[in-house]
């Protein structure tokens, strides 16, 4: 079945410094790809969408691209802020008409000042 | 932010004593679901509905109920908890999941701990 597969946390950064977390997926046909983050205490907020081959979400700084040769949809941002650490999710749209979503296991981000 | 009201926002139970989680929103959505978070898990999926009286099971269904007789609400009930469903509870909603690219919008949650 579909399926994300996210880097393990915690991933620990200066503030200032370039993020990469992974994401990589298994899917029949063209899923959506969603970036959700979780601050402590909270839901989740939709970060970034794609939603076919080649988009680019974007947002806040943060951005990933849809890439369907290699099915990845790794986040990066050049700069974090302290601001930014917080769970960070990788999800697909699981196709047919229920609409949930899969989830990757998450990346925990520390980033310290 | 979508209206999304979850209750209790925490909730400490016996084993074996039923619990029910409720979810309220304003924004007259048609689909609202159920998700746990775990760690090592990430979210997943107990059940959905996809309008008034319209359920669906999940990936982790067993031992878990639900209920959607107003649009606004969605209930998720353990009809009797056991230390395995001790976990985070969040309920979202979607405007139009048909699209496929339609995104999910949270509640803050719901934490659970049974004894």
């Amino acid at each position: 079945g579909d399926s994300v597969t996210q880097m393990e946390g915690p991933v620990t950064l200066s503030e200032e410094a370039f993020l990469t977390i992974n994401c990589t997926y298994t899917a029949t046909g063209y899923p959506s790809l969603f970036w959700y983050v979780q601050y402590p205490g909270e839901g989740l907020q939709l970060l970034l969408k794609a939603t076919k081959a080649d988009d680019k979400g974007s947002n806040k700084g943060f951005e990933a691209t849809y890439r369907k040769e290699t099915t990845s949809f790794h986040l990066e941002k050049g700069s974090v802020q302290v601001s930014d650490s917080a769970v960070y999710f990788c999800a697909l749209s699981a196709g047919g008409s229920q609409g949930n979503l899969i989830f990757g296991k998450g990346t925990k981000l520390s980033v310290k000042p | 932010d979508a209206g999304i009201t979850q209750s209790p926002r925490h909730k400490v139970t016996e084993t074996g004593t039923p619990v029910t989680l409720r979810c309220h929103q304003t924004e007259n959505h048609r689909y609202m679901y159920w998700y746990r978070q775990d760690p090592g898990h990430g979210l997943r999926l107990i059940h959905y509905s996809y309008g008034v009286k319209d359920t669906d099971k999940g990936e982790v269904s067993d031992g878990y109920s639900v209920s959607r007789s107003k649009t606004e609400d969605f209930l998720l009930t353990l009809e009797s908890a056991t230390s395995s469903q001790t976990s985070v509870y969040f309920c979202a909603i979607s405007a139009f999941p048909g699209q496929g690219n339609s995104p999910l919008h949270f509640g803050n949650g719901t934490r659970l701990t049974v004894t």
